[in-house]
């Protein structure tokens, strides 16, 4: 079946830890995207990448950090720099960036803890 | 500057009845709406888009949104609630003319009880 895979699905990070989410697709979309989700807010975006080998910066980047070497991968990793990482993540994929044809596909989230 | 209102935290209804779950929007130029639902523990799913033409837009599971240009609103509807429509209700919109990212709303819980 075609989707996107989150995993792990827990992660607990201890103080000045890098810790790595993974994201793959096999929907052989274009774009991807990390969000961030805290109880009682919207999704807040921390990277996007309209293309393979490119990303950009959403609106709260700092203290995270992706790559987008293949089309089907999206790897975030939360950096010691990001002080207060609790939150449940989000990745997901959409054929292509923007023009309406915004159709976002997400995968099951993946919890972070600090310990 | 682009924004989406969820006014209502939590949406109670009971089972059979019709619901409704607010959703209000502003942006500079001509807007994409989406929603989305999220069941507990799970990502998003798509439940329907509305970009441009007829004003009321049909989308999965029996669900259905009014855009309403002069109101700024794209309310989102359901005839007959059923139990297994409780979960978290997300609105988002993306100004047309900008190519910005989307901008979420803050969810509204929606309750059905039997």
């Amino acid at each position: 079946d075609g989707g996107i895979t989150q995993s792990p699905k827990y992660l607990f990070r201890k103080e000045g830890q890098n810790v790595t989410l993974s994201c793959e697709q096999n929907l052989n979309h274009d774009a991807m995207y990390w969000y961030r989700q805290d109880p009682g807010q919207g999704l807040r975006l921390i990277y996007y990448s309209q293309i393979v080998n490119d990303f950009q910066k959403g609106d709260i980047a700092e203290g995270y950090s992706v790559s987008r070497e293949k089309k089907e991968s999206f790897p975030l990793t939360v950096t010691s720099a990001q002080k207060n990482p609790t939150a449940f993540y989000l990745c997901a994929s959409s054929y292509e960036w923007g023009g309406g044809n915004e159709k976002l596909f997400f995968g099951s989230g993946t919890q972070l803890s600090v310990l | 500057a682009q924004s989406v209102a969820q006014p209502e935290d939590q949406v109670n209804v009971a089972e059979g009845n019709p619901l409704t779950v607010k959703c209000t929007y502003s942006v500079s130029g001509n807007p994409y709406l989406f929603w989305y639902v999220q069941y507990p523990n799970r990502g998003l799913q798509f439940l329907l888009k509305y970009i441009t033409g007829d004003n009321l837009v049909k989308g999965s599971y029996g669900f259905e949104a009014e855009f309403n240009k002069s109101q700024t609103s794209f309310h989102l509807k359901k005839p007959s609630a059923l139990v297994s429509d409780s979960a978290l209700y997300f609105c988002a919109v993306r100004d047309m003319d900008s190519n910005y990212q989307l901008i979420w709303g803050a969810g509204t819980k929606l309750i059905i009880k039997p």
